[in-house]
């Protein structure tokens, strides 16, 4: 079983519109958690991230993710998307003994004018 | 700071080719990682790096070789390169603590094996 699960391989959402994307995790990875967005051409970069306390979690550009525990989800959302958010998103999870990041296979967030 | 660079960007091979692609980072960072990216596939990891003259296997490791002989550089090799292995490769460092375990991540280098 994939142990960081996306469950939209593509969004579209038109702009000014929320937008969320979900990832589910499973018990083989551990609770630190990763957003990462990879805008076109471009390596990725970090969005924001659980490690504990709070389950709501504020990043940058406005994204918010939050944490659940009973749900093993950890879902990203803006309430408002703008064109400049068109991107892949991937969710995360640190495995291997604190060593390594496991990797959902990625969003891809377009936005419609 | 330059961060993660990558050498080179772009590179077409013929199958059977080597090359070496190379990843330097200016941070101190001990860890380093090299991933690859396929479409509908995610960040799948190859190999990476706990530290100078350290290396471990990944996720598919098979087709590549690294080498960590300097702390700031991380080398993924190809010794005979086939069109499996056509791909975008990621290089990313973290450091040991205090970031969050977050990754930095180079721009990219596209390889096409023809």
């Amino acid at each position: 079983a994939q142990s960081v699960t996306q469950l939209d391989s593509q969004v579209p959402v038109f702009e000014e519109a929320p937008v969320e994307l979900r990832c589910n995790y499973s018990s083989s990875v551990s609770v630190y958690l990763f957003w990462y967005v990879q805008y076109p051409n471009q390596g990725l970069q970090l969005l924001l991230k659980y490690l504990s306390g709070s389950t709501l979690v504020k990043g940058i550009n406005g994204f918010e993710a939050e944490f659940n525990k009973s749900q093993t989800s950890f879902h990203l959302r803006k309430p408002s998307v703008h064109i400049s958010d068109t991107a892949e998103y991937f969710c995360a999870a640190i495995s291997g003994g604190y060593q390594k990041v496991t990797f959902g296979i990625g969003t891809k967030l377009q936005v419609i004018p | 700071n330059a961060g993660v660079t990558q050498t080179p960007k772009f590179r077409v091979l013929k199958t059977g080719q080597s090359m070496t692609l190379l990843c330097a980072q200016d941070m101190n960072h001990e860890y380093m990682y090299w991933y690859r990216q396929d479409p509908g596939m995610g960040l799948r990891l190859i190999h990476y790096s706990v530290g100078e003259g350290t290396t471990a296997k990944g996720e598919v490791p098979d087709g590549y070789n690294v080498s960590r002989l300097k702390k700031q550089n991380f080398l993924l090799g190809l010794e005979s390169a086939a069109p499996s292995q056509t791909s975008v490769y990621f290089c990313a460092s973290r450091p040991l603590g205090g970031s969050g375990y977050e990754q930095y991540f180079g721009p990219g280098t596209r390889l096409t094996v023809t």
